[in-house]
């Protein structure tokens, strides 16, 4: 079974700094990998996915990933945090079982943005 | 444009009752999910379907029974509430089970006493 492991469950940033929040995948095929976001009493919303074109993914609100096979990572970084980016965010793959898709998501990394 | 829509938002058992969530999309997608989101655990996928009538099991689907009578309806059951399912509950659906993404609800925070 694929699964993501998503290092840190809490990460504090200051207001303009970098971000950095980790994740790696286990899969024995080429993944389909997502990032989403879930700010306070509300559902995840989608920040970006890689489905095996560029590496480099580029997302909403000035987030990006980079899928390093070597590494088996997708991690998501923004250059200069702001308040509003203070949420939980979530790593998933899909999964493929006996033909059908599933997602299966990480733990979580709440992030949490310092004036 | 509603997108995924859940009922209940909140609702408040007693060990032994029986309930249903209701999850409708109104996008016309094949795939729907359910998923519960527990602190520290991320969320868990409890039961997916890929299309109307089908449904399959996912990583914790004990204890709870799904029903996808309609494209647009999943639905949720507790059959004999336990403390342990307390949880937040999100339904979600896809056009595209492997790449598509995946269109989440606002929750529903369920409570067993």
């Amino acid at each position: 079974a694929q699964s993501v492991t998503q290092l840190g469950s809490h990460v504090s940033v200051s207001e303009g700094a970098l971000v950095l929040l980790r994740c790696n995948y286990s899969s024995s095929v080429p993944p389909y990998l997502f990032w989403y976001v879930q700010y306070p009493n509300q559902g995840l919303q989608l920040l970006l996915k890689y489905t095996s074109a560029a590496t480099l993914v580029k997302g909403i609100n000035g987030f990006e990933a980079e899928f390093k096979k070597s590494e088996t990572s997708f991690h998501l970084t923004k250059p200069s945090a702001h308040m509003s980016d203070a949420a939980e965010y979530f790593c998933a793959v899909s999964e493929s079982t006996s033909g059908t898709y599933k997602y299966i998501f990480g733990t979580g990394t709440r992030l949490k943005v310092l004036a | 444009n509603a997108g995924v829509t859940q009922t209940p938002k909140f609702r408040v058992l007693k060990t032994g009752q029986s309930m249903t969530l209701l999850c409708a999309q109104d996008m016309n997608h094949e795939y729907m999910y359910w998923y519960r989101q527990d602190p520290g655990m991320g969320l868990r996928l409890i039961h997916y379907s890929v299309g109307e009538g089908t449904t399959a099991k996912g990583e914790v689907p004990d204890g709870y029974n799904v029903s996808r009578l309609k494209k647009q309806n999943f639905l949720l059951g507790l059959e004999s509430a336990a403390p342990s399912q307390t949880s937040v509950y999100f339904c979600a659906s896809s056009y595209n089970g492997r790449s598509g993404e995946l269109f989440f609800g606002e929750g529903s925070r369920l409570t067993v006493l």
